[in-house]
């Protein structure tokens, strides 16, 4: 991977809204796009993640969808809650072997 | 299960002194890497281990080197520690190269007078 653009870069939005978060990334060998949120104080975790075999994917409140014509991935959350509150990271990795390339973060903010 | 245990911490550091942040994982992984976070950065790639014996450069590897001490254990060591160090500090492991998911621990926050 090479550059991966993120936004929004801070999202407010009211508990039990959908809040959307969407990442573009420039190589077109790109085939894996996990997405982290990372709490106060904590290290990033895995949230959800796709392959590029994949337009699709769903994990209860959370979706992401890809998007790899135009080269874009979103994280869909509904029925927001406080405790999505958190900053959030997508990820972009090529193809064989490579690291990761991550997006500078969204901070969503769900208020009560 | 600990997963991804980094020591210290908290660290503050005078210019010029050096030190060695130790990253250790207990899920069998093969591959180990080393970030930093900075405010509006995202996180960086430092270095990385494919595998024991072997480390490899990321986007910001000045400054910076690692041992891939064994499987479990993987540090990160500043020579001689200037301000523009000063980050958070995150190890993370996955189970092989490749897009893999990455396990990361809870950071090591670095400040340096």
């Amino acid at each position: 991977g090479e550059n991966v653009e993120q936004h929004p870069s801070t999202l407010s939005v009211q508990e039990g809204d959908s809040a959307v978060i969407k990442c573009t990334y420039s190589d077109s060998a790109s085939n894996y796009f996990p997405w982290y949120k990372q709490e106060l104080g904590k290290g990033p975790q895995l949230i959800i993640d796709i392959r590029s075999n994949v337009g699709e994917k769903k994990d209860q409140r959370i979706a992401v969808t890809l998007n790899k014509t135009a080269k874009h991935f979103s994280l869909h959350i509904t029925e927001t809650q406080p405790e999505d509150s958190a900053v959030y990271f997508c990820a972009e990795g090529g193809s064989g072997y490579s690291t990761l390339t991550f997006g500078k973060g969204t901070m969503l903010l769900v208020s009560p | 299960n600990a997963g991804v245990t980094q020591t210290p911490k908290f660290q503050v550091l005078k210019t010029g002194q050096s030190m060695t942040l130790q990253c250790a994982q207990d899920m069998n992984h093969n591959s180990m890497y080393w970030y930093r976070q900075d405010p509006g950065m995202g996180l960086r790639l430092i270095y990385y281990s494919a595998s024991e014996g072997t480390t490899d450069k990321g986007e910001v590897p000045n400054g910076y080197n690692v041992s891939r001490l064994n499987k479990r254990e993987f540090s990160l060591r500043l020579e001689s520690a200037a301000p523009s160090q000063t980050s958070v500090y995150f190890c993370a492991s996955s189970l092989s190269e490749g897009n893999q998911p990455q396990h990361f621990g809870d950071g090591t926050r670095l400040s340096i007078l």
